[in-house]
């Protein structure tokens, strides 16, 4: 089974430009989670879609980061303009349906490396 | 608010010492689940072990254990005669139901295990 895959890999950037991130979850997995690490920290969630909906946006810097998924499957992640401050790993996540009563695991993909010059 | 605390940032041991990671958490929940995720220098955030807060039962996976006790809102993991490849950062996490399951991480424990 393919595991969540992330592009690209690694992004440098100058303060101020765009970028945009790029995640596929695992086939069949209903929800779809973003997580900035910063270095040294643990990973804080940005945004939750279920299918293509948003459950949580409340820690999304929304006057430059905006994220969609418009089909229920993919999802992209956009920063518009950058800041230094910005420089981390962007990790996404599914799971099969936040919404079961079991909690299942998220599944991680490998991260998108930001560095904001 | 939901919390969880890994106090110890950095471990190093010699291979095959035994080594215990100590996570507390806080909730007022009285349904959740918690996690624990390792994260190889590759990145990626690799599933370990979930465990609900009906079921305190400790649990062995070959070299992994883990310890769970409500009374002290802690679940410690350890590895028996650690092994190089262990070597990694190990996260803790308690999953928030009231808002989507998202995962709150601690900081993390940074293992090194040295031959």
């Amino acid at each position: 089974e393919a595991g969540v895959a992330q592009s690209p890999r690694y992004k440098i950037i100058e303060k101020r430009q765009s970028v945009a991130f790029w995640c596929n979850p695992i086939s069949g997995h209903a929800t779809l989670y973003w997580y900035q690490q910063i270095l040294g920290q643990g990973p804080k969630l940005l945004i939750q879609f279920q299918n293509n909906g948003v459950v949580d946006d409340s820690q999304l810097p929304k006057d430059r980061f905006s994220a969609e998924r418009l089909k229920g499957v993919d999802s992209t992640l956009k920063i518009q303009p950058a800041k230094l401050e910005d420089s981390a790993v962007y990790l996404c996540a599914s799971s099969l349906d936040w919404g079961l009563a079991t909690q299942n695991e998220q599944f991680f993909g490998p991260g998108t490396r930001l560095t904001v010059l | 608010a939901q919390k969880v605390t890994q106090a110890q940032t950095e471990i190093s041991v010699v291979e095959k010492e035994d080594v215990t990671l100590d996570c507390v958490y806080e909730t007022r929940d009285t349904t959740y689940y918690l996690f624990w995720y390792k994260q190889p220098p590759s990145g990626e955030l690799v599933f370990l072990i979930r465990r609900n807060s009906f079921d305190e039962q400790n649990e062995i996976s070959g070299r992994y254990s883990w310890n769970f006790q409500k009374s002290t809102s802690s679940f410690n993991f350890t590895i028996t005669a650690s092994q190089v490849v262990d070597s990694a950062v190990y996260f803790c996490a308690l999953s928030d139901r009231s808002r989507g399951g998202k995962l709150i991480f601690g900081q993390g424990t940074e293992l090194s295990v040295k031959p």
